[in-house]
């Protein structure tokens, strides 16, 4: 039993290139959400998805993209990377349907824009 | 913005309780409050959560006000281990917001 697994671990990109972090969870968990870690302060809530199919923003949307159409994949794509979105992402699961279900954290991919 | 407010710091001496409040005035009855850690830059490890009544688990003791607009997590003989960030969250829906958290340094 795996997890939460997020690909890459690290990644330098070039102002304007294009990526996507990788998240997968093998616990058929339907809830999936993606989260930002700037240096010295708590996690911001990207996007978070309820199920196959269905997605919302959370805090700070701006700049990234989500889908989902598999309950066990949550990609997270930049089409444009910037020097502000140089960060720790961190993807997350948990079961869903209440409030009653605990999040499970993948170990981070380590992004740096130049 | 999130729900809740924690001290920014704390310190503990090793072998002794760890006491971290958290405050949530706003929080509604059906909401739930969950504390986690996160240790260095590792991925948030959850703690224990809880809704009305205090809740003890291997790791830790949560204890919630009976106006619920505040708690306490408890760690019972912290060790050096237990060095982390600390966040409360109260459970807004469908996603998990968290605040700045409180830094616990264990001392020897």
């Amino acid at each position: 039993n795996a997890g939460v697994t997020q690909t890459p671990k690290f990644q330098v990109l070039k102002t304007g290139q294009s990526m996507t972090l990788q998240c997968a969870q093998d616990m058929n968990h339907e809830y999936m959400s993606w989260y930002r870690q700037d240096p010295g302060m708590g996690l911001r809530l990207i996007h978070y998805s309820v199920g196959a199919g269905i997605t919302d923003q959370g805090e700070v949307p701006n700049g990234y993209n989500v889908s989902r159409s598999t309950t066990e994949d949550f990609p997270l794509r930049l089409l444009s990377a910037a020097p502000s979105q140089t960060s720790v992402y961190f993807c997350a699961s948990s079961q869903t349907g209440t409030l009653d279900r605990e999040l499970f954290f993948g170990e981070g991919s380590r992004l740096t824009v130049l | 913005d999130a729900k809740t407010t924690q001290p920014p710091s704390m310190d503990c001496a090793e072998g002794r309780a760890a006491n971290l409040p958290c405050n949530h005035s706003t929080i509604s009855g059906n909401e739930y409050v969950y504390w986690y850690r996160q240790i260095h830059s590792q991925g948030p490890q959850y703690i224990i959560h809880g809704l009305k009544n205090n809740e003890t688990n291997e790791m830790a003791s949560l204890i919630i006000t009976e106006d619920r607009k505040s708690s306490t997590l408890i760690l019972p003989h912290a060790t050096l281990r237990d060095t982390a960030v600390y966040y409360c969250i109260v459970r807004v829906g469908s996603d998990m917001r968290f605040g700045a958290g409180t830094r616990l340094t264990v001392k020897p």
